[in-house]
């Protein structure tokens, strides 16, 4: 595999259930990145992990998300009590270590519709 | 902080015309500057990045500059194509920070 994968590719979830997506990302890319994209906006950046470190967090990220990189693998992003405005497409990126001169590589996204 | 803006918010043109997107960003402190192509309710192909070292990325009809001084990019476009049609945004990754910041994109619609 030589792409980032997320699933799944839809979710739609009544308001104030919890939902959980997965990212994959490239196995040789230490740093692994989630975004939120709503309709006509460019990515906005949410969390980054360096292996299983979770180094920053967007002031974005309410108390009721939640994102975990255990072993330094995949990455699962948690919402929690869903609301109305979290419906968005959510970006998982990944790329090798900063200063090496290489760009994100994205993936698919995971489109959240809450209902 | 940094602020990416991107224009114009839309373009439309007819097959086989050369074009240029505009990428505008606030902080010259910038490591590289990367262009994406979006489909409708897809995710971000990568199209070219350039270095902060770099003036400018060539891939087939794709030509994009980088003026760090003017806080500037551009992305050319030869003889576009119906599938052209995208959105593209660019996002810079800054010298001290750790994530890509974004534009909201230009959409292209390329007529046939």
């Amino acid at each position: 595999d030589t792409g980032v994968s997320q699933n799944p590719r839809h979710k739609i979830t009544k308001r104030g259930q919890n939902v959980t997506f997965r990212c994959d990302p490239i196995s040789e890319h230490n740093r692994l990145y989630w975004y939120r994209q709503t309709l006509g906006q460019g990515p906005e950046f949410l969390t980054y992990f360096q292996n299983e470190a979770q180094l920053e967090k967007s002031r974005l990220l309410s108390d009721r998300f939640s994102a975990e990189r255990p072993k330094g693998s995949f990455s699962t992003l948690e919402i929690q009590r869903t609301e109305q405005g979290d419906s968005a497409m959510y970006l998982c990126a990944s790329s090798l270590p900063f200063g090496l001169g290489y760009g994100y590589t994205f993936g698919s996204g995971t489109r959240l519709t809450v209902v | 902080k940094q602020e990416v803006t991107q224009i114009p918010a839309a373009l439309s043109v007819p097959e086989g015309e050369n074009l240029v997107l505009n990428c505008s960003f606030t902080d010259s402190a910038i490591y590289n500057l990367q262009w994406f192509r979006q489909d409708p309710g897809k995710g971000l192909t990568s199209l070219l990045l350039i270095q902060s070292s770099q003036r400018e990325q060539t891939s087939g009809r794709l030509n994009a500059s980088l003026d760090k001084s003017s806080g500037r990019s551009t992305l050319y476009i030869a003889a576009s194509q119906p599938g052209d049609s995208a959105t593209y945004l660019c996002a810079a990754f800054m010298e001290y920070g750790n994530k890509l910041v974004f534009g909201a994109g230009t959409i292209l619609r390329v007529k046939s």
